[in-house]
């Protein structure tokens, strides 16, 4: 099982660009890395996947180093909106029922 | 398309009483997931399905059941409703396996219970 460590909080201030850090030290060959995000009083949702180096997509950029052991999600120029609370999942690519979102990081965006 | 939608809301239930959540996906996925989040904590994965007709024991799966008769729906009952079940319960599911590409779980929007 991968476990997930994340900062617990971030602050940061509007239209800064925001980094947070997921360390899995146990990660498996064919797991992938996924984030997720989460307002009060809704369910979590997708924000970006990957496997290795860069992916980037409309919203977001994660950043995975060679030896795959932690990912950054790179959140740019950060609006009041973007205020949530982050997830990594690092899948158990051969048993779904050994996935597990941790607690998260709680990203508070200032004016 | 409605993606995944939960049934009811919100309920109060009063301890030794039952109930059945449901979740119902219009996407045909095969995975399908019950989780549970108390406040200020992230998700705990109650029971999952990999497939019509198929459960598993998920983190903490003690005090509930779930059934998968059909793949479009997966219920998530407690038999004798405790204090400790208080939580916002989430539904979700998924093409593909957490850990797999395309693995991207879809999440309804909660069901608010409190247990008196």
């Amino acid at each position: 099982l991968a476990k997930t460590t994340q900062p617990i909080s971030m602050d940061s201030y509007e239209g800064q660009e925001v980094n947070i850090t997921c360390s899995h030290n146990n990660i498996a060959t064919n797991d992938y890395i996924t984030w997720y995000q989460q307002f009060p009083s809704q369910g979590p949702r997708f924000i970006i996947q990957g496997y290795k180096t860069k992916v980037t997509n409309e919203v977001a950029s994660l950043f995975i180093p060679a030896d795959r052991k932690s990912s950054t999600l790179s959140l740019p120029r950060v609006s009041l909106s973007d205020t949530a609370v982050y997830y990594c999942l690092v899948g158990d690519g051969t048993n779904a029922g050994k996935s597990t979102f941790g607690d998260g990081t709680t990203l508070t965006v200032k004016p | 398309n409605a993606g995944v939608t939960q049934t009811p809301k919100f309920r109060v239930l009063k301890t030794g009483q039952s109930m059945t959540l449901l979740c119902a996906q219009d996407m045909n996925h095969e995975y399908m997931y019950w989780y549970r989040q108390d406040p200020g904590m992230g998700l705990r994965l109650i029971h999952y399905s990999v497939g019509e007709g198929t459960t598993a024991k998920g983190e903490v799966p003690d005090g509930y059941n779930v059934s998968r008769l059909k793949k479009q729906n997966f219920l998530l009952g407690l038999e004798s409703a405790a204090p400790s079940q208080t939580s916002v319960y989430f539904c979700a599911s998924s093409y593909s396996q957490p850990g797999l590409a395309f693995d991207e779980q879809f999440f309804g929007p909660g069901t608010r219970l409190t247990v008196l």
